[in-house]
């Protein structure tokens, strides 16, 4: 069965860090490129960072560029953002994915509050 | 690349025929898709490059479009079918998505 599964999110204080985690199975993880999208509650879709197979190529949204680093582990099958400084306005589900879009794992939440 | 979806939410029955509609704001060829989202899940594939139906999806979905205009139909409307929708473009690395459509019980 091809799934990710999220993990790391939890309840952390502004200007702190958090890293999550996504780890892939039932697919070749290594032949495809990797996204991070998230969902504050109530609120659409936002896509937030992508990274290449072989991680040559990363991207971010303005939102988080130079806060954020995504990165991968093809070696284990697992994708990984570093979100450091983290804002109240990075409150939300975030979501990994695969680049074909057709496999998302279940979200995990990451609250930031004092 | 701004992805502009309309309507933002709409009212329908069972069995009603409904077209959502994405526009972009250069073109994306027919790098788009199209998402499901039900509250509290993750958002479900529908479609791909603007009308490819994706595999296990029934066939009252249907998409079409190419450049910047593109539209999900869906045809039959069913219960399980009220939940909110979202266009994305994949053209740009840096993906966008619509803001969303809410499809809500007449």
């Amino acid at each position: 069965e091809v799934q990710l599964v999220e993990s790391g999110g939890g309840l952390v204080q502004p200007g702190r860090s958090l890293r999550l985690s996504c780890a892939a199975s039932g697919f070749k993880f290594e032949d495809y490129g990797m996204h991070w999208v998230r969902q504050a509650p109530g609120k659409g879709l936002e896509w937030v960072s992508g990274i290449n197979w072989n991680s040559d190529t990363v991207d971010y949204a303005d939102s988080v560029k130079g806060r954020f680093t995504i990165s991968r582990d093809n070696a284990n099958n697992s994708l990984h953002l570093q979100m450091n400084s983290l804002r109240s306005e990075d409150t939300a589900f975030y979501y990994c994915t695969k680049e074909t879009g057709d496999t998302w794992g279940q979200g995990t939440l990451v609250t930031v509050s004092s | 690349i701004q992805l502009t979806q309309s309507p933002s939410s709409l009212s329908a029955s069972v069995g009603d025929r409904i077209t959502i509609t994405c526009r972009a704001s250069q073109s994306i060829s027919i790098f788009l898709n199209w998402y499901q989202q039900i509250p509290g899940k993750a958002p479900k594939l529908l479609i791909y490059a603007a009308s490819s139906l994706q595999s296990g999806v029934p066939s009252r979905f249907s998409g079409s479009g190419a450049g910047t205009d593109f539209t999900l139909t869906i045809s039959g409307l069913q219960p399980e079918d009220f939940a909110t929708y979202y266009c994305q473009q994949s053209y740009s690395a840096l993906w966008t998505f619509g803001q969303g459509t809410k499809v809500e019980v007449k």
